[in-house]
């Protein structure tokens, strides 16, 4: 059971927008702790697509938006491609277990 | 751009020792503000990050691995190791190495290169 709950998966049609939810407690994201997101594509490493809450790193599309409230957080991907298939994550710090990376249990992303 | 490599034995012996070394190239292990981790994959399932050193030596880890790992660092070659003791099949994963940005207090971390991945399995 992840600290973190994600959905386990979301799908939409090319060009559509989806969100995938990241739901903490008052020990990590409730705490002000910033969420990162990263996606992992079919037997890749992960890779940072979000940090900060709302930041992407240099060369992530801005179709890629996060967003932060109270004890969740969220992933919009709006222009829905096919090479967005990939499982995603989101990660955060959670005091009361002293885990400085804790992630949530991914969610597999599939384009119809 | 930063670059991680894993390496080590692919396959360990339950109750033996796991060890892997990260090779960085294309920047510095001394680099300021930066931690260097390990993250685990088990099998069909989330990340676990284990834990993560700074080039002075200082260590943190994941306090429900504390037990049996060690991570060290070698900054005359530029790497970093980890040693996870006791395995048991429970610890068959993708082992990631990754290098860790410092957000600041109240931010928490995160992890923004990492290495390809290496397949652990423990069996006898």
């Amino acid at each position: 059971q992840s600290v973190l709950t994600q959905p386990p998966s979301v799908s939409g049609a090319p060009g559509q927008r989806v969100t995938i939810s990241c739901t903490g407690s008052s020990s990590n994201i409730g705490a002000g702790y910033d969420v990162h997101w990263y996606q992992q594509l079919p037997g890749t490493a992960p890779k940072l697509l979000i940090y900060g809450n709302t930041n992407r790193p240099s060369g992530v599309p801005d179709r890629f938006s996060g967003s932060k409230s109270g004890t969740s957080a969220s992933l919009a991907i709006t222009g829905l491609q096919a090479d967005d298939e990939a499982d995603y994550y989101c990660q955060s710090y959670d005091t009361s277990l002293s885990n400085l990376g804790v992630f949530g249990g991914g969610t597999k992303l599939t384009v119809l | 751009q930063v670059q991680l490599q894993e390496s080590g034995p692919g396959l360990v012996k339950p109750s033996q020792t796991l060890s892997l070394t990260c090779s960085v190239s294309g920047g510095s292990i001394r680099s300021a503000g930066y931690y260097w981790s390990w993250i685990r994959q088990l099998p069909g399932k989330g990340l676990e990050w284990i834990g993560h050193i700074h080039y002075s030596g200082s260590t943190y880890y994941n306090p429900s691995l504390k037990s049996r790992v060690t991570i060290s660092v070698d900054t005359s070659q530029n790497q970093f190791s980890l040693t996870l003791t006791s395995v048991t099949s429970a610890d068959t994963a993708v082992y990631y190495c990754a290098r860790t940005v410092n957000g600041g207090y109240g931010h928490g971390n995160y992890f923004d290169f990492w290495g390809q991945g290496t397949l652990v399995t423990v069996s006898s």
